[in-house]
């Protein structure tokens, strides 16, 4: 079955700074890609998200790359605020359906004022 | 307001005593799941269900059950909790079984056994 690995755990950067968070996949067929923030006490929430038949997407400050042939994925945040301090979550998909959702173990961004 | 509702958010309860925690959705959607979250483990799905009467172990399902009588509730049932099922729970419900579908998760659900 997929399996997905998240790295760094924990990430420090000074506001203003970027952040780069990455994750990588096993399973090949995977198709879908989201990223979920998880603000303290609050539940995971989508940000964004990829599909495989992209190589990079943005969304104002935040963008998701993927390497199929790698089989990586990353969120970049530019230009840090402090509201971007949470838990990030990847996440991937294979095309057999939402239900097999395999998530990342975290990220958690702390943005230094 | 699109939503997903799980109760308790909070509980205390000792070992053995059964309890139940309950989720609602009102967005008519097909699929729902409940999820564990655990420190360095990230979010790990315990069951999850494609539609009314179907449901379907996730990874880590032992010591649990689920039910999917309504579309809209997914009631996630702990027959004989033990500590270390001591986590936050998230219920969480989609479109669809698709690829590609948001997962909208509930507030969450603290649990604590002790």
């Amino acid at each position: 079955g997929e399996n997905v690995e998240q790295h760094p755990s924990t990430l420090s950067v000074q506001e203003g700074d970027s952040a780069v968070i990455k994750c990588t996949y096993s399973d090949s067929a995977s198709n879908y890609f989201p990223w979920y923030k998880q603000e303290l006490g609050k539940r995971p929430q989508l940000i964004i998200d990829i599909r495989s038949n992209v190589g990079e997407k943005k969304d104002q400050r935040i963008a998701v790359t993927l390497n199929k042939t790698a089989k990586h994925f990353s969120l970049h945040i530019t230009e840090t605020q402090p509201e971007d301090s949470a838990v990030y979550f990847c996440a991937a998909s294979p095309p057999s359906g939402t239900y097999k959702y395999i998530f990342g173990t975290g990220t958690r961004l702390k943005v230094l004022a | 307001e699109a939503q997903v509702t799980q109760n308790p958010r909070y509980l205390i309860t000792v070992t053995g005593k059964k309890l139940t925690v309950t989720c609602s959705q009102n967005m008519n959607h097909e699929y729902m799941s409940w999820y564990r979250q655990d420190p360095g483990l990230g979010l790990r799905q315990i069951y999850y269900s494609m539609n009314v009467e179907v449901t379907d172990k996730g990874d880590v399902p032992e010591g649990y059950k689920v039910s999917r009588k309504e579309k809209r509730n997914f009631p996630l049932i702990l027959e004989s909790p033990s500590p270390n099922q001591t986590s936050l729970y998230f219920c969480a419900s989609s479109l669809g079984g698709l690829s590609g579908n948001t997962i909208y998760f509930g507030e969450g659900s603290w649990l604590t056994v002790v």
